[in-house]
């Protein structure tokens, strides 16, 4: 069974940084490509990052390239966000979610989310 | 970029259809998946490649796309699909994963 578990996620101040995890089982993680989407209270899904299996390709939603990273540790099968320079509205819930692209492109397993504040 | 616009809600009675629509400038060129997400709980895909449902996903749920419009029809509907529920593409122009904005289905 595909399962995903994020963890990271606190109270930061503003311009603060974080590191967000992802530990996936279930399912050979190394050959999977993956995402990481939020979501602000009481909004919308916003994606914000895609890393393909290698980990040689990598994309950003535009309102976070520059200040959160994307990457991948195949050999622990973990996947990582790395949030800095935070703003009050990068409060979210963060969720990894596991991408398939064939045909289309959409994400198949989600993890339970993890919770990202900014206040001072 | 690209935009997906979704209506804010959708209100249905029990055991009738109910249609959610995901407009987008020629989003019938595009492959469009459908994600359910109740209050607290993680997005759930529920139909993908427009019309392909993920397996355990009743056959009540399916997909249509076509020109402007793709289409969640969602038949004999229960209370527990009260939900929101978000369309989704990828845009090949700019390397983007993009959702639309998310329909409330309210079962009354």
């Amino acid at each position: 069974e595909v399962h995903l578990v994020e963890s990271g996620g606190a109270l930061v101040q503003p311009g603060g940084s974080l590191r967000l995890s992802c530990a996936a089982s279930g399912f050979t993680f190394s050959t999977h490509r993956m995402n990481w989407v939020r979501q602000a209270p009481g909004k919308g899904l916003e994606w914000v990052s895609y890393i393909s299996s290698s980990g040689s390709t990598i994309y950003y939603a535009d309102s976070v390239r520059g200040r959160f990273t994307i990457s991948r540790d195949n050999a622990k099968n973990s996947l990582y966000l790395q949030v800095n320079s935070l703003r009050a509205e990068d409060t979210a819930v963060y969720y990894c979610a596991r991408y398939v692209a064939d045909s289309g492109d959409y994400s198949d397993f989600w993890g339970q989310g993890t919770l990202v504040t900014v206040s001072s | 970029s690209y935009v997906l616009s979704q209506s804010p809600s959708v209100s249905v009675a029990p055991g009738e259809t109910a249609r959610i629509y995901c407009g987008g400038h020629n989003v019938g060129s595009k492959s469009v998946h459908w994600y359910q997400q109740k209050p607290g709980q993680a997005p759930v895909l529920v139909v993908y490649n427009d019309t392909d449902r993920p397996s355990g996903i009743p056959e009540r749920f399916s997909g249509s796309n076509s020109g402007n419009t793709a289409t969640l029809t969602i038949s004999r509907v229960e209370a527990g699909d009260e939900a929101d529920y978000y369309c989704q593409v990828w845009d090949s122009s700019s390397d983007h994963v993009v959702f639309g904005g998310g329909t409330k289905l309210t079962v009354l």
